[in-house]
Parts: C-alpha cells; sequence; structure tokens
C-alpha cells in the first residue's frame, strides 16, 4: 500500500485556480500512469510516461498538464478546471508500460471542482 | 477495439458460499488478463492475472479466475466468501501483441452478507 504515494487526498477548487496533485512510487518502477475513476464508468488512461518520456496522452483536455521529472515521480498540473471534472484521480506504475506486469496503485486524490 | 464488460453491476453472496464476478473481452490480439479489488477510500490492488499456460490460475486471499477463449472470459472466483471480500471489483485487459493500454471494466461490487 505504501509503494504509491499520492498528494493531496482530498482537493476542492474553483473554476479559475490552478493546482497540482502529486504522485511517488518507491518500487523502483520505470512507467507511470495517471488515471480518471468516475462512478459507473470505466477508468479512464489519462497520461502514460515511460522511462520519463510521456508515451501516452488519451485526448486529454489541455487544462490537465502532467509531468515527469524522474521515474519515481509525476505531477499533474491543474487550471480552469471545470466541474465535470470531479472525479477520484489514481497514480499507478509498472516495471515499464511495454511489459505485461501489473501495475500498482496509489489511493488516489478526490476533486472537487466547485 | 479493445474491451472489457463486466455485466454485473451488483453481486450479492452469502458468507461462506462460493463467488463468481463475470468478466468478458475484446481484444485484437493476445489477451493479458487482470483482476483488481479496491476498497472504500484506496486504490486498486492487484489479485491475479492470465499472460499464458494454464487456464486456472491462482492469486491472493484465495480468489482464482478461469481463462476461457472460446468465451473470451475470465471470471473471478472464489470458493468460500469472508466478508472482508465486500469490495468493488475490476476486470482489465491488456493486448498482448500491441498497445501498452490497460482497458478496464466498469467494476463489480460484490457484498458479502454474514
Amino acid at each position: 500500500e505504501t509503494g504509491v504515494t499520492q498528494t493531496p487526498r482530498h482537493l476542492v477548487m474553483g473554476m479559475t485556480n490552478k493546482k497540482s496533485l502529486k504522485c511517488e512510487q518507491h518500487l523502483g518502477h520505470n512507467a507511470m500512469y495517471w488515471y480518471k475513476q468516475s462512478a459507473k464508468k470505466p477508468l479512464e488512461l489519462m497520461f502514460v510516461y515511460n522511462f520519463k518520456e510521456q508515451t501516452e496522452n488519451n485526448s486529454v483536455p489541455s487544462r490537465f498538464s502532467p509531468e515527469c521529472p524522474n521515474s519515481s515521480h509525476l505531477f499533474l498540473h491543474l487550471h480552469t478546471l471545470q466541474p465535470e471534472d470531479s472525479a477520484l484521480y489514481l497514480c499507478a506504475s509498472s516495471q515499464d508500460s511495454r511489459s505485461y506486469n501489473e501495475q500498482f496503485f496509489g489511493p488516489g486524490t478526490r476533486l472537487t471542482v466547485l | 477495439a479493445q474491451s472489457v464488460a463486466q455485466p454485473e453491476d451488483q453481486v450479492n453472496v452469502a458468507e461462506g458460499n462460493p463467488l463468481t464476478v463475470k468478466c468478458t473481452y475484446s481484444v485484437s490480439g493476445n489477451p493479458y488478463l487482470f483482476w483488481y479489488v479496491q476498497y472504500p477510500n484506496r486504490g486498486l490492488q492487484f489479485l491475479l492475472k492470465y499472460i499464458t499456460g494454464d487456464n486456472l490460475v491462482k492469486g491472493s486471499y484465495g480468489f482464482e479466475a478461469e481463462f476461457n477463449k472460446s468465451q473470451t472470459s475470465f471470471h473471478l472466483k472464489k470458493p468460500s466468501a469472508l466478508v472482508s471480500d465486500s469490495a468493488l471489483y475490476f476486470c482489465a485487459v491488456r493486448d498482448g501483441d500491441r498497445g501498452n493500454q490497460f482497458y478496464f471494466g466498469t467494476g463489480t461490487s460484490l457484498t458479502v452478507i454474514p
């Protein structure tokens, strides 16, 4: 459970605010992911980083901006969000993005956009 | 297109009875299949996976799953349910021949009744 940590655990922000979500993995993995989890919907993959390089961007609006300074840290910068962006944002890591290894998830950040 | 279907939003089972959580998938290439569990306010935890070999896969906490290629299914099972098994269960598939994305189902909420 402590292999992947996320901060903050809860975030309430207005539509004009700028905030950042942080993820850190202590597993020595080389791939990191951002997912959006909304009720009654499949997990939506947002971004994938493999060895610090972004390899996937699933048509995510530009108000979400990822940053991966090293293989252990992943950020999601948020600005001018919409109420429909309220969700649980999950970070995950795996050995690398091209293998069949399972992903390890953090506890998530519960985001509410007012 | 790759996809996963979990046809049941909710499964109820009495403690001590066998449980089954259903999953069917669609991929173009070889399927890599995964089950994850999510407890309240927690991230997803890996339970088991099928990559190749024996169709019956055993995983954590006494869970197992059977890969059925002809029916494109990967149902999760446990011989005797515990109250502590109550959680949200996600099936995921990955195309082993191309791409690096995981495709998740919408989740099945399992309630084990004492």
